[in-house]
């Protein structure tokens, strides 16, 4: 079986702090895994993917994460928050090849003050 | 051009109505999936197709009945509505050729039962 878990549902930043937004996964087999980004009464947006190439994976709007194996991480980074970042982040796994079922995390509300 | 629509975006209703939710992907995909998001932002799998035919139902009471007159379409019909039903439905597609792991959200039903 499959799961996540994003440590933080609420992170509070100042702008142009650094964003880490942490998840963990737990999977029995090679994951492919995900962060979404939902903005208020939006749908969810893809901010970026690992299948199993670069560990690094750089995203859009700046972000990043890094998959570590042996951490079973996935954190998700930012050098430097804006505001429009304000918005709540998924963490999310499925397992490579046959029928996707995405799994997701709680969620993290990603707040920005000046 | 909108890749995943839903409609309504709105519904209120009374309990013990039954109301139904469509859904169109124009991306060519052959998976299509129903996703509850409750109240605290959670995002559950209820129901998964892939070329019309059924291949994930995660116990999703009997009321709530998908429906996928072809591949690009799948639609939601909820009997005998719920106060717990209250929920916002999102819309999902994928493509399992080429599997890359994604899905494509539509931006939400936000469904009221009062």
């Amino acid at each position: 079986a499959q799961s996540v878990t994003q440590l933080g549902s609420h992170v509070s930043v100042s702008e142009g702090a650094l964003v880490l937004l942490r998840c963990n996964y737990s999977s029995s087999v090679p994951p492919y895994l995900f962060w979404y980004v939902q903005y208020p009464n939006q749908g969810l947006q893809l901010l970026l993917k690992y299948t199993s190439a670069a560990t690094l994976v750089k995203g859009i709007n700046g972000f990043e994460a890094e998959f570590k194996k042996s951490e079973t991480s996935f954190h998700l980074t930012k050098p430097s928050a804006h505001m429009s970042d304000a918005a709540e982040y998924f963490c999310a796994v499925s397992r490579s090849g046959g029928y996707n079922k995405l799994i997701f995390g709680a969620g993290t509300r990603l707040a920005v003050h000046p | 051009d909108t890749a995943v629509s839903q409609t309504p975006k709105y519904l209120v209703t009374q309990m013990g109505n039954d109301k139904s939710i469509k859904c169109e992907q124009n991306l060519g995909h052959d998976t299509m999936y129903w996703y509850k998001q409750d109240s605290k932002k959670f995002l559950k799998i209820m129901f998964s197709y892939n070329n019309k035919e059924l291949i994930i139902n995660e116990t999703v009471p009997n009321r709530f009945s998908p429906k996928s007159p072809d591949k690009a379409h799948l639609n939601l019909h909820i009997n005998s509505l719920e106060l717990g039903d209250s929920a916002v439905y999102f819309c999902a597609s994928s493509q399992i050729t080429g599997d890359t792991g994604e899905l494509f959200f539509g931006e939400g039903s936000r469904l009221t039962v009062l």
